[in-house]
């Protein structure tokens, strides 16, 4: 079965300063593997996904996470961060083959102070 | 671009009635996903549709729990008797199928508050 983790509940930084929230994942198979944001009172938003090719994606908005298959992580990182980053960040993944449903991670609420 | 809506938005209810959540997925998208989300946690899988076809129902999903998509287009999630346990926030989402790797887009949820 697929699990995963995400290592912390909550992060808060500094306005402008880097960020980085950690994601692990366990699966026996391939998986494609996603990050969500959701912002107060709001459904989730697909940030970034990776399903093949270079393992490091970006985002429109300045994230990006990189796939590293040894340590089965995709860590989302972002080298300065706005107040408006404030938001809970969930990754998730699916399997390659088979039934395209996500597993979430348990979240990681990002606070940003000014 | 309509996206995923839901509706109600937000219900309250006593324990032991009926509610019932209405979605409508984005017009082209074939799959349709019902997911529950409690505060300080993820979204959890209940069950998803290929068009009108059930495909997959999680363990969460008890026997108080049915969803229709009777046309393959909106999509009603029942709860029955409800209990304090089932208040949460129901999230709706929809993707063009056949591949895994698709996005799947999702709703601003109905928030259920059972008193």
């Amino acid at each position: 079965a697929q699990s995963v983790t995400q290592l912390d509940s909550q992060v808060p930084v500094f306005e402008e300063a880097p960020v980085e929230l950690r994601c692990n994942y366990s699966s026996s198979v391939s998986v494609y593997l996603f990050w969500y944001v959701q912002y107060p009172n709001q459904g989730l938003q697909l940030l970034l996904k990776y399903l093949s090719g270079s393992t490091l994606v970006e985002s429109i908005n300045g994230f990006e996470a990189e796939f590293n298959k040894s340590q089965t992580s995709f860590h989302l990182r972002k080298p300065s961060v706005h107040i408006s980053d404030t938001a809970e960040y969930f990754c998730a993944v699916s399997w390659v083959q088979g039934a395209q449903k996500l597993v979430f991670g348990q979240g990681t609420r990002l606070t940003i102070n000014p | 671009d309509t996206g995923v809506s839901q509706d109600p938005r937000h219900k309250i209810t006593k324990r032991g009635q009926n509610v019932t959540f209405r979605c409508d997925p984005i017009s082209e998208h074939n799959r349709l996903y019902w997911y529950r989300q409690t505060l300080g946690q993820g979204p959890e899988f209940l069950t998803y549709f290929q068009n009108e076809a059930q495909l997959e129902k999680s363990r969460l999903l008890s026997d108080r729990f049915s969803a229709e998509r009777p046309k393959g287009s909106f999509s009603t999630l029942e709860i029955q008797r409800t209990e304090q346990g089932d208040s949460a926030m129901y999230l709706c989402a929809s993707s063009l199928g056949g591949l895994s790797g698709n996005t799947i887009y999702f709703g601003e949820g109905s928030w259920l508050t059972v008193v």
